[in-house]
């Protein structure tokens, strides 16, 4: 089975803290995004990166970095948390060069900035 | 106008209903279509996928696509309360492959 493990399940941070989101995957998958999911608005594609060092701009990257150093793992930076960025992060990866389509995703970080 | 569009309910139905749960999209171009369940704090999971028109059955689920309306659809027969979750769909952009969600539709299957 494909795993999608996530740092924290539950986050407080304050306002202008510097925040890490950690995703490992442990199938050896080519593909790993981070979305945020908030109610009315559904699930939001923040980056993506289909290689190590990698990474492309999703819909709404503003306020975001990502890094990507190992394969299996995926980080998502918040450089100065603010109270808009309360969501949930999940993170999804997928299996093959360019073949997004079937992504498996983590439990979710349910994150609250104050 | 959304890429993909569902009604978000919620929907509450008794158990031993037949549930539908729909999407519309609007670019003709789109050809592949998947069912995410999410249970309540949990990630997403695929629970189908179709490509093209047509449907497709795995024991109480069928998804169907009806391209000449742009609408796909998840039918769940024999509903039980562990099928209470928001469904989503979505459908890969073919240019960029990233994948399009709609919003999700909550679904409650009351005992």
């Amino acid at each position: 089975d494909v795993k999608v493990t996530q740092s924290s399940r539950y986050l407080v941070k304050r306002t202008g803290e510097k925040v890490f989101l950690e995703c490992v995957q442990d199938m050896d998958h080519e593909n790993m995004f981070w979305y945020r999911q908030d109610p009315g608005l559904g699930l939001r594609l923040i980056y993506f990166s289909y290689d190590v060092k990698m990474k492309e701009k999703g819909d709404i990257p503003e306020g975001y970095s990502v890094s990507r150093e190992k394969k299996e793992r995926f980080s998502l930076i918040l450089e100065s948390a603010s109270t808009n960025q309360t969501s949930m992060y999940l993170c999804a990866s997928s299996p093959g060069t360019g073949d997004f389509y079937e992504q498996y995703f983590g439990p979710g970080t349910r994150l609250t900035v104050t | 106008q959304k890429e993909v569009e569902q009604d978000p309910g919620p929907l509450s139905v008794p158990e031993g209903a037949i549930v539908s749960l729909n999407c519309t999209y609007s670019n003709s171009a789109f050809q592949y279509f998947m069912w995410y369940r999410q249970y309540s704090r949990k990630g997403p999971e695929l629970l189908m996928y179709t490509y093209s028109s047509g449907n497709k059955e795995d024991g109480r689920f069928t998804a169907q696509v009806d391209k000449s309306s742009k609408y796909i659809s998840l039918f769940i027969r024999d509903s039980q309360p562990s099928d209470s979750a928001t469904y989503l769909c979505a459908t890969p952009d073919r240019n960029t492959g990233k994948l399009i969600f709609g919003q999700g539709t909550t679904l409650q299957v009351k005992p």
